[in-house]
């Protein structure tokens, strides 16, 4: 399986700021998965981001208020702009093993937002 | 549209007792059935999946999952629990596209 790191693991921020999540794999891979768990419920996918195409957003989330960058093969940022109390969660990366048709995930990035 | 249930919000089991955690999917094909555990402060780690073939399938840390087409359910389990297998699990289920639709999930209290 691959190995997946986040940065950062942990932030506060201020409300009407913004963020930006690193999520890095050691190795290539074509389809990477932006999840949202906010504080006890489960996981939910924001977008799914391709190499060399525009991220595709499920119904609910925007680009506007979740840029995804997927610049190469290993790496992809999100960022969660303008935020609220509302988008303290944990957020979490994970990436497609087309060998094994597998879902790998990062340790997650826990955002508060006071 | 997919959805998995896991029913149980919370379960506790004694040590070296014998575990079953429930989960049930809505899927119009042949699902492909995942089961992930978190522990505290964690990602997600992959137990065990099922896409076809023997229906009792075996994963890491000594848990299997047993696949039930007539039922529509994926319930996870383990013959003796040890202390460190507390933490969140979750039931996924492919819902197209490679993407992923997760149960609530269980959280698994371990008494001793």
């Amino acid at each position: 399986s691959a190995v997946i790191s986040q940065k950062p693991s942990r932030d506060i921020c201020q409300r009407g700021t913004s963020l930006t999540i690193q999520c890095q794999v050691d190795s290539q891979v074509t389809m990477m998965f932006w999840y949202r768990q906010q504080p006890g419920q489960s996981l939910t996918l924001i977008a799914t981001a391709n190499q060399g195409s525009e991220a595709t957003y499920e119904s609910g989330f925007v680009i506007d208020k979740f840029p995804i960058s997927r610049p190469n093969l290993t790496f992809s940022t999100l960022t969660v702009s303008n935020m609220s109390p509302e988008d303290s969660s944990i957020y979490l990366c994970s990436v497609l093993s087309k060998s094994t048709d597998t879902q790998y995930f990062g340790p997650g990035t826990r955002l508060t937002v006071l | 549209a997919q959805s998995v249930t896991q029913p149980d919000i919370h379960i506790t089991v004694s040590e070296g007792a014998s575990l079953e955690l429930r989960c049930n999917y809505s899927y119009g094909a042949t699902p492909y059935l995942f089961w992930y555990v978190q522990s505290p402060g964690q990602g997600l780690q992959l137990l065990l999946k099922y896409f076809s073939g023997d229906t009792l399938v075996q994963g890491i840390k000594g848990f299997e999952a047993e696949f039930k087409r007539s039922q529509s359910s994926f319930n996870l389990r383990k013959p003796s629990v040890h202390w460190s297998d507390a933490a969140e699990y979750f039931c996924a289920v492919g819902a197209g596209g490679n993407k992923l639709v997760f149960g609530a999930g269980t959280i698994l209290r371990v008494k001793s």
